[in-house]
């Protein structure tokens, strides 16, 4: 199957700054989401990206599905921005969960 | 709030029992997805259904079924559970080949 791996796997960052997380998908897909998972286990939408670039508030995401990765970007990070973030792809009726960043914003 | 309903919220039990898991999808949906949260892991896939009929399945036994309902809820049912069958559950909805929408998840627990 589909190998989808982000990086990177741990985050601490300051409040306020800015970081990027990628993820990588080793076949074509025909969907890719991100998510971010709250401690109480929701996965909270925030992109459904299948391509190009999107933005919402202080995030923002593209997508380049012919070099096969996705990035989010967190502007001005919060302390509640902590979590994990997950991308995932639908390929062949078939959906694929990467392996998650723990991002800890610290004040 | 995604309008995916999941229950129970938590649910203890015992190796060898059978568990059922129910998910209400969010109005106008006629697709859900089964995933399986170990502790410390991304989510897996589990099978989906799309208008009633099973349309993909992910590497898990048999043992693992499922059933989507006219108004397009969901069970998800497991026999014979496995201390390792200790999870989040989760259950997501959409239009077929749209955006997934997650409920809140059962942790299921076998002893």
């Amino acid at each position: 199957g589909i190998q989808v791996e982000q990086s990177p796997p741990d985050l601490i960052l300051q409040e306020g700054a800015n970081s990027t997380l990628r993820c990588n998908f080793s076949d074509s897909v025909n969907n890719l989401q991100w998510f971010h998972q709250n401690p109480w286990g929701q996965l909270i939408n925030l992109f459904y990206i299948p391509s190009g670039t999107k933005q919402n508030g202080r995030l923002s995401a593209t997508t380049v599905a012919t070099e096969r990765y996705s990035l989010l970007y967190i502007s001005s990070s919060q302390t509640t921005d902590s979590g994990v973030y997950f991308c995932a792809v639908e390929t062949g009726n078939q959906f694929y969960f990467g392996t998650g960043t723990s991002l800890t914003v610290i004040p | 709030e995604t309008g995916v309903t999941q229950s129970p919220t938590h649910l203890i039990k015992t190796r060898g029992q059978q568990v059922t898991l129910r998910c209400s999808s969010q109005s106008g949906h006629n697709t859900v997805s089964w995933y399986q949260q170990a502790l410390g892991q991304g989510p897996q896939f589990i099978f989906q259904y799309y208008r009633e009929e099973e349309n993909g399945r992910g590497n898990f036994p048999p043992r693992f079924s499922g059933l989507q309902f006219p108004n397009y809820s969901s069970e998800l049912n497991v026999n014979a559970l496995e201390l390792d069958d200790s999870a989040l559950y989760l259950c997501a909805s959409s239009l077929r080949d749209t955006e997934a929408f997650f409920g809140q998840g059962t942790r299921l627990t076998v002893v």
